[in-house]
């Protein structure tokens, strides 16, 4: 089945620094993936929509200029969490939608934790 | 979607015993379901995956029913497993102007009791 590989699983940084989480689809191509965020004991929220080869789509309340995402090729997407603080201290998923006869499956990354101290 | 920002309700049950999970969905044009199983620490697995023009589906150990009249979904697990214990989530996508994206519902955590 289809994979999704993100990394890393687990990130600590420094206040006021930038970390870059990547999602790649493995054995397949995605046109569009997903960047998902996620607070203990909380439903996944959609954080935006990254499309290759043009800007994401960012949901309402998301800073576009503090989750940088890049989708530079058809497997590959990035978040970048830039000047980064405690409370973007969360768990990180990114899902990667296959098209399949016609219907539409979303496969999931493993996530990463990233702890701001 | 249901409300996030609330703990996750609990489901306790002992092994072999069989589990029903429900949810409720919001969005009454919504054409498609999905149940996922999130492991701790883990991205959500894809469980079972129901669309709008049936009322059950079937799969290995799991059983998916959609009433749509009430716009209520259940997941049932027969003879539950400890590794069955995880948080199930609910997603509906579809719906007017046809985004398919999933929008996840609150949540269960199911605890399995050896």
């Amino acid at each position: 089945g289809a994979v999704v590989s993100q990394h890393p699983s687990r990130v600590i940084c420094k206040s006021g620094t930038s970390v870059k989480i990547e999602c790649r689809s493995l054995d397949f191509q995605a046109t569009t993936m997903f960047w998902y965020r996620q607070f203990p004991k909380q439903s996944l929220m959609l954080m935006a929509t990254s499309n290759e080869g043009s800007k994401a789509t960012y949901e309402q309340g998301v800073e576009k200029d503090k989750f940088l995402i890049n989708h530079a090729s058809l497997t590959l997407s990035t978040l970048t969490v830039t000047s980064a603080h405690p409370e973007d201290s969360s768990f990180y998923i990114c899902s990667a939608r296959d098209e399949v006869g016609g219907f539409y499956g979303y496969t999931f990354g493993s996530g990463t934790r990233l702890t701001v101290v | 979607g249901e409300s996030v920002g609330l703990h996750l309700p609990t489901l306790s049950v002992q092994e072999g015993d069989n589990s029903i999970i429900n949810c409720a969905y919001s969005n009454s044009a919504s054409d498609y379901f999905i149940w996922y199983k999130q492991e701790s620490g883990k991205g959500p697995q894809f469980i079972i995956d129901i669309r709008s023009n049936m009322d059950k589906r079937q799969g290995q150990r799991v059983t998916v029913l959609l009433n749509k009249t009430v716009k209520h979904l259940s997941l049932q697990i027969a003879a539950t497993q400890p590794g069955d214990s995880a948080v199930y989530f609910c997603a509906e996508e579809g719906g007017a102007g046809g985004s398919y994206i999933p929008t996840f519902g609150r949540g269960t955590s199911l605890i399995v009791h050896p």
